[in-house]
């Protein structure tokens, strides 16, 4: 079945500084990554996806690249805010089930 | 603020017990999926219902079962109760088109919070 790899676990960056997220998948007919965004205690947020046939998506600071070749995609912020900081998770999915495999998540710490 | 929500919001049981989680879905929307979130990990995939068929499932033992209604919510059981099942239960609610579907956003309910003692 399909696998999702997370990288790093925890990221601590300066405020204003960009973060870089990245997810890699194992089955090559998942078509569908999209990136949650989970506060303490909180349900997660759709923050931006992307679908097989775009390789990259922009939404203000957020933007998500796909590389269909290789099986990553990777989340990317820049100028990062105190508000960033929480718990994101990228995922994977494929065909007609909508099932959704998560990747382990990353802590992004913004620093002051 | 999504509109599905998720009762109750915590619950306590001991092993061997049995529990139901409901879960109301977004107006509008016709399928269901439920995910277990041990803590500090990601949501594991337990099983989805659309139409009122299961239509999915997860790496989840038959003692993980579900029901969805003609309204769309959904109840996911958990029969003998293990430890291990402490976790948050999240139920997420799209919409689907039918046979030629495009993906849509998986909204997510606040979760329960389950701790099996």
């Amino acid at each position: 079945g399909e696998n999702v790899e997370q990288h790093p676990s925890t990221l601590s960056v300066q405020e204003g500084d960009s973060a870089v997220i990245k997810c890699t998948y194992s089955d090559s007919a998942s078509n569908y990554f999209p990136w949650y965004k989970q506060e303490l205690g909180k349900r997660p947020q759709l923050i931006i996806d992307i679908r097989s046939n775009v390789g990259e998506k922009k939404d203000q600071r957020i933007a998500v690249t796909l590389n269909k070749t290789a099986k990553h995609f990777s989340l990317h912020i820049t100028e990062t805010q105190p508000e960033d900081s929480a718990v994101y998770f990228c995922a994977a999915s494929k065909g007609s089930n909508y099932q959704l495999i998560w990747g382990a998540g990353t802590k992004l710490i913004i620093k002051p | 603020e999504t509109g599905v929500t998720q009762s109750p919001t915590h619950l306590i049981k001991t092993r061997g017990q049995q529990v139901t989680l409901r879960c109301s879905s977004q107006s509008g929307h016709n399928t269901v999926s439920w995910y277990q979130q041990a803590l500090g990990q990601g949501p594991q995939f337990i099983f989805q219902y659309y139409r009122e068929e299961e239509n999915g499932r997860g790496n989840f033992p038959p003692r993980f079962s579900g029901l969805q209604f003609p309204n769309y919510s959904s109840e996911l059981n958990v029969n003998a109760l293990e430890l291990d099942d402490s976790a948050l239960y999240l139920c997420a609610s799209s919409f689907r088109g039918g046979p030629s579907y495009s993906y849509n956003e998986q909204f997510f309910g606040p979760g329960t919070r389950l701790t099996v003692l």
